[in-house]
């Protein structure tokens, strides 16, 4: 099964709104990271949270990390059309597992 | 090269042939990943590589699949006999080093189509 798992597995937003999407993982991690792939090609880096930070902010992103519920909060604000993508995330060490992915749909 | 390339982007093949599937990684990262995605699915591990070698091969589907890398930078993925179901983008990514879950950068992926 998958490490792990993110939900909503669809979300449909209006341009201008926020957008939250949650993972949650198994096991232990070293780090959790984000990702977003457009067309189903390949995933591009978003943000790395480590196992020993709570949250954490890159542009419009932002991350957070509860490790004592295993779950990780991934929310864009303000989002845009061109924020339409799905969203992985993945966890750390030897294998990168990730998630079925949540797609987000932001209607202008 | 700037990124993970790979190689070819599509490919369309019959039922029982073998496909070769190539991936370039960034030059100097030493960990090698490939990924299977099937339609509107997630990411499926297939193998990793640190260097040249495959220390866990249980990722791969069946004893069709094989893969091997060269000279700590090419990658070939092999798929042997292709069945319907191995329809899908396979991915390749690389990362700097391997241990404590290094950022990964993604190749465009190759789509791969089984008739």
């Amino acid at each position: 099964s998958q490490q792990g798992e993110e939900d909503p597995q669809a979300l449909s937003i209006q341009e201008g709104e926020n957008a939250t999407m949650n993972c949650s993982y198994k096991t232990s991690i070293n780090n959790l990271q984000w990702y977003r792939q457009n067309s189903g090609r390949g995933l591009v880096h978003l943000i790395l949270i480590r196992s020993n930070e709570r949250e954490k902010h890159s542009g419009r992103l932002r991350v957070t990390l509860d490790t004592s519920k295993k779950s990780s909060s991934l929310l864009i604000t303000a989002s845009r059309a061109a924020d339409t993508a799905s969203y992985f995330c993945g966890t750390g060490g030897f294998k990168t597992i990730f998630g079925a992915g949540t797609r987000l749909f932001v209607k202008a | 090269g700037a990124g993970v390339s790979q190689s070819p982007s599509n490919k369309v093949t019959e039922k029982g042939k073998d496909v070769e599937l190539r991936c370039d990684p960034i030059s100097g990262h030493t960990a090698l990943y490939w990924y299977r995605q099937r339609l509107g699915q997630g990411l499926e591990f297939l193998i990793y590589f640190q260097g040249n070698s495959a220390p866990d091969k249980s990722g791969l589907p069946s004893d069709r699949f094989s893969a091997e890398r060269t000279g700590e930078s090419v990658s070939t993925l092999t798929i042997q006999r292709t069945q319907q179901e191995d329809s899908a983008v396979y991915l390749c990514a690389s990362s700097l080093a391997l241990a404590g879950g290094e950022t990964q950068y993604f190749g465009p992926g190759t789509r791969l189509l089984v008739l």
